[in-house]
């Protein structure tokens, strides 16, 4: 697609119940990355993918959070047992390669209230 | 720990005038630095970036200086116009995922 788009734009659940949130990256680019802004913060590292090899997990804060990337391309973050702390936008960003020195291109993000 | 600093989290500046965004950052494995403008409800979009074997890059009415030895990186815009009005991030790497700062609310003034 021409950019990376992600899914649902806004996303209210109860605490405890599972979400699952998506991002399609750019077709060609090999690295997915998930990131997270709570209010007033700036974007935190949560995951990356890059190709087959085994995903880069140090930013995910806790268990209840795991993300796959099925055949390469589509990406899927899940959040088990939601706190109201999980409450934030969920930013998904792809590059070509996930080597360093490489721009980072964003979708617009999924909205996640956790009431 | 915060690696990378965004100390001023709302800049105003009238339109035509200088914008400058600073951004400082404490980790000296850092060699790729970039800035990101985000609109409300959209995502970031990347903007400019630089490299550490560089003191400066430019592209059209902005500009990202990096003093390595100050571990400090600045932004400017000129000249700034309102639809420059945005929250700008600045991002440092050392492999591949990247450090985000606070971000700084830039409004441009007509």
């Amino acid at each position: 697609g021409a950019g990376v788009s992600q899914s649902p734009s806004n996303k209210v659940t109860e605490k405890g119940k599972d979400v699952e949130l998506r991002c399609d990256p750019i077709s060609g680019h090999t690295a997915l990355y998930w990131y997270r802004q709570s209010l007033g913060q700036g974007l935190e590292f949560l995951i990356y993918f890059q190709g087959n090899s085994a995903p880069d997990k140090s930013g995910l804060p806790s268990d209840r959070f795991s993300a796959e990337r099925t055949g390469g391309s589509v990406s899927t973050l899940t959040i088990q047992r939601t706190q109201q702390e999980d409450s934030a936008v969920y930013l998904c960003a792809s590059s070509l390669a996930g080597v360093g020195r490489e721009t980072q291109y964003f979708g617009p993000g999924t909205r996640l209230l956790v009431l | 720990d915060q690696q990378v600093k965004q100390n001023s989290p709302s800049l105003s500046v009238q339109e035509g005038r200088i914008s400058i965004l600073n951004c400082d950052y404490t980790n000296s494995m850092f060699d790729y630095f970039l800035w990101y403008k985000k609109y409300p409800a959209e995502g970031p979009t990347f903007l400019i970036s630089i490299s550490s074997i560089k003191d400066k890059n430019e592209d059209g009415r902005f500009t990202v200086f990096l003093n390595k030895s100050a571990k400090h990186l600045s932004l400017h815009i000129v000249p700034s116009q309102p639809g420059d009005s945005a929250v700008y991030f600045c991002a440092a790497s050392a492999r591949s995922k990247l450090v985000f700062g606070a971000g700084t609310i830039l409004r441009v003034k007509s």
